[in-house]
């Protein structure tokens, strides 16, 4: 089964609002990271977050290794925040690999 | 600047025909992953890549070959179509170090197989 599930699948935010994605694993916690997709587009790196928390501008990752979860918040939504939002983590063998979540479709309206 | 580059962007394919995707990368990472991307799925790993000359079967290597000539090109490669490989297929590259390794992933190829 999916070892990286995510929630919720798709959300729908007014400009200037707050957000929480989760992420929750089925096996052991490695390298978390979370990735941004704008619609068609190719994935960029936004947190790189195994632990503990952190923030970069609006954005803040939360990872709890032992409860196998990481969570990202995004305060006062934006219109260019739209986009889908992957969380992934390495594989302990077979080249660094990342195993991804399905995704989180978050669309922002003025 | 280092990047990852994809060819074609879009792809249309004849079921049982021969497809091959192009990868290309410039950072001189180590390692190349090939990934398919449906929804309700995520990215799933096809095949990946440790250097030149290696090729390694991933979560889902069937209907799928890969060749790494080289350090910089990695080729998926579909023998005989099927309309099931429509997909969006993503290409990447990583130094391999973990701990949050530096991935690039390319822009991505639109396969529709008809």
């Amino acid at each position: 089964g999916q070892q990286v599930q995510q929630s919720p699948t798709s959300l729908v935010l007014q400009e200037g609002e707050n957000a929480e994605l989760q992420c929750n694993f089925s096996t052991s916690l490695n390298s978390m990271q979370w990735f941004y997709q704008r619609p068609g587009g190719s994935l960029v790196s936004v947190f790189y977050n195994p632990s503990g928390t952190k923030q970069s501008g609006r954005l803040t990752s939360t990872t709890v290794i032992k409860e196998r979860r990481s969570s990202l918040h995004i305060s006062s939504s934006q219109i260019t925040d739209s986009g889908t939002y992957l969380c992934a983590m390495e594989r302990g063998q077979g080249g660094r690999a990342l195993i991804f979540g399905t995704g989180t479709t978050v669309s922002v309206s003025p | 600047e280092a990047a990852v580059t994809q060819s074609p962007r879009n792809k249309v394919a004849v079921t049982g025909g021969k497809v091959t995707l192009s990868c290309n990368q410039t950072n001189n990472h180590n390692n190349m992953y090939w990934y398919r991307q449906d929804t309700g799925h995520g990215l799933r790993l096809i095949h990946y890549s440790y250097g030149a000359g290696s090729t390694e079967k991933g979560d889902i290597p069937d209907g799928y070959k890969a060749s790494r000539p080289s350090q910089e090109n990695f080729s998926l490669i579909l023998e005989l179509a099927t309309p099931s490989q429509t997909s969006v297929y993503f290409c990447a590259s990583g130094d391999g170090t973990g701990g949050g390794s530096d991935y690039t992933f390319g822009s991505g190829t639109r396969l529709l197989v008809i």
